[in-house]
C-alpha cells in the first residue's frame, strides 16, 4: 500500500528566502504525486502534480517540485517566500489506477518579516 | 464557476447523537470524494462516488458512517451515533473525470465536535 510521509511538523522561513518542503513517498511502481496547500478556513488547492515525463514540475505561485525516484521524494521549492505563502502544505501520492489518494500529514509553513 | 459547497460550516453535537453534512460539488463534475481530516492530520479518503456509484469506501466506519449521493449530483454523509473520535473537518471534493489523477478541487469543509 501506498503512503507518504511528511518529515517537518512546521517550518519557519524568513520573507524573500528560500523554501524546500520535503515529502517522501512509498509506493511499489510509478507514483503519481501532488502538492496541495490548505490556507486558514480555505479548502486545499492544487499547486502541482507529477504523473511522468520530466521530473521538474512547474505549478502555480511560484512552486515547483522535483521526483527524484532514487530517493523516493517529491520536495517543493519556491525561491522566495512571501508572506501569503504561510499555509500548511499537503504532499499526496494516487495508486496507478488513479482511485485512492493517500495524502501526507501535512507541513505548517509560518513566514516571518 | 462556483466551487464545492459544503454545509454546515460548524457542527457541536454530543455523543451518540446524529450528524449529517451536506455537499453540492461543481457542476458536471462526475466524481465526488468525501475526506476525513482530524487535527494534525492529513485528509483521509472516507468514499468515493462515480456519478452515483461507489467506487471506493474501504475507509468507511460502515457501522457508524453512511453516505449517498442522489441522482449523481448532491452528497450527503451522516454519523449514527457520533462517537468522540469523529471529531475532526469534513471535506468534500470532486473531479470532472474518474480516478484521483484529476485535479480534486475541495470545499471548505465542516468542522464536527463531539462532547
Amino acid at each position: 500500500a501506498q503512503s507518504v510521509t511528511q518529515p517537518d511538523i512546521h517550518i519557519t522561513v524568513s520573507e524573500g528566502a528560500s523554501l524546500e518542503l520535503r515529502c517522501n513517498y512509498s509506493y511499489g511502481a510509478t507514483p503519481y504525486l501532488f502538492w496541495y496547500v490548505q490556507s486558514p478556513g480555505q479548502g486545499l488547492q492544487l499547486l502541482l502534480k507529477y504523473f511522468s515525463g520530466d521530473t521538474l514540475v512547474q505549478g502555480i505561485k511560484g512552486f515547483e517540485a522535483e521526483f527524484k525516484r532514487s530517493q523516493s521524494s517529491f520536495n517543493l521549492r519556491k525561491p522566495s517566500v512571501h508572506w501569503s505563502d504561510a499555509a500548511e502544505y499537503f504532499c499526496a501520492v494516487a495508486d496507478t489506477g488513479g482511485f485512492k489518494t493517500i495524502f501526507g500529514a501535512g507541513t505548517r509553513l509560518f513566514v516571518k518579516a | 464557476e462556483a466551487g464545492v459547497a459544503q454545509s454546515p460550516r460548524y457542527k457541536i453535537i454530543e455523543k451518540r447523537q446524529s450528524v449529517a453534512f451536506w455537499c453540492n460539488p461543481i457542476s458536471g463534475h462526475a466524481t465526488l470524494y468525501w475526506y476525513q481530516q482530524i487535527l494534525g492530520q492529513g485528509p483521509k479518503l472516507l468514499i468515493q462516488f462515480q456519478n452515483n456509484g461507489v467506487v471506493d469506501d474501504s475507509q468507511l466506519p460502515k457501522d457508524r458512517f453512511s453516505a449517498e449521493r442522489l441522482k449523481g449530483v448532491d452528497s450527503t454523509l451522516k454519523i449514527q451515533p457520533a462517537k468522540l473520535e469523529d471529531s475532526a473537518v469534513y471535506l468534500c471534493a470532486s473531479s470532472s473525470a474518474a480516478g484521483g489523477l484529476d485535479e480534486q478541487f475541495f470545499g471548505p469543509g465542516t468542522r464536527l465536535t463531539v462532547l
